[in-house]
């Protein structure tokens, strides 16, 4: 079974730094493209950033742009998050997800979501 | 960025109906078009991709059609479990985008 867990959320002052963890199980890792996406809390969704299975092509909102980094390790079937100079407009549940295949960029599979609260 | 339109943002059905949803993008996407359905408190369940086609479990009732820049979902017939927001998502070109969604409520 396909399993996405996201971890590592939480309350963050304006400019502060977390860092979100999703980890896989259930499928080889290696061989997908994943992605993350956020939603405001009772806001609509809105794809944040993209890294393809080798790690080698990733990218981004402009609006996280020089201050979210997506990473992947293979080896620990693990997709990473580090998001630095956060913002209260960056408040929202992050959503860790997997691409349909490595040419079809549809969101299969999702995780629960982690919570990300930016505020003072 | 390529903007998506959703339209209604709201509709208020009865099971059994027929339902319609509309997503326009500012520009051609292709069939470069995804749909998902996101009930309270659940991450989103893709329904269709590539604009027509049917993900794996997703019930033969939905439909997907269109291409360019107008773009439909359809339910043949509204089950209870069906009533959720639906969004339309396009993979044309970064950033990815999605539309504002429509709510499909109980009348």
């Amino acid at each position: 079974e396909v399993q996405l867990v996201e971890s590592g959320g939480g309350l963050v002052k304006p400019g502060g730094s977390l860092r979100l963890s999703c980890a896989a199980s259930g499928f080889t890792f290696s061989t997908y493209n994943m992605n993350w996406v956020r939603q405001a809390p009772g806001k609509g969704l809105e794809w944040v950033s993209f890294i393809n299975d080798g790690g080698n092509f990733i990218t981004y909102r402009e609006s996280v742009k020089g201050r979210f980094t997506i990473s992947r390790d293979n080896t620990k079937n693990s997709l990473y998050l580090q998001m630095n100079s956060l913002r209260a407009d960056d408040t929202a549940l992050y959503y860790c997800a997997r691409d349909l295949s490595t040419v079809t960029r549809a969101f299969d599979f999702w995780g629960q979501g982690t919570l990300v609260t930016v505020s003072s | 960025e390529i903007v998506l339109t959703q339209s209604p943002a709201t509709l208020s059905l009865s099971p059994g109906e027929r339902v319609t949803l509309s997503c326009r993008a500012s520009q051609s996407v292709g069939n470069f078009l995804t749909w998902f359905q996101q009930k309270p408190g659940q991450a989103p369940r893709l329904l269709i991709y590539d604009a027509s086609y049917r993900a794996t479990g997703i019930p033969a009732r939905f439909s997907g059609s269109g291409s360019g820049t107008d773009f439909t979902l359809t339910i043949s017939s509204l089950e209870p479990e069906d009533f959720a927001v639906y969004y339309c998502q396009q993979r044309s070109d970064w950033p990815l985008t999605f539309g504002g969604g429509t709510k499909v409520d109980i009348k």
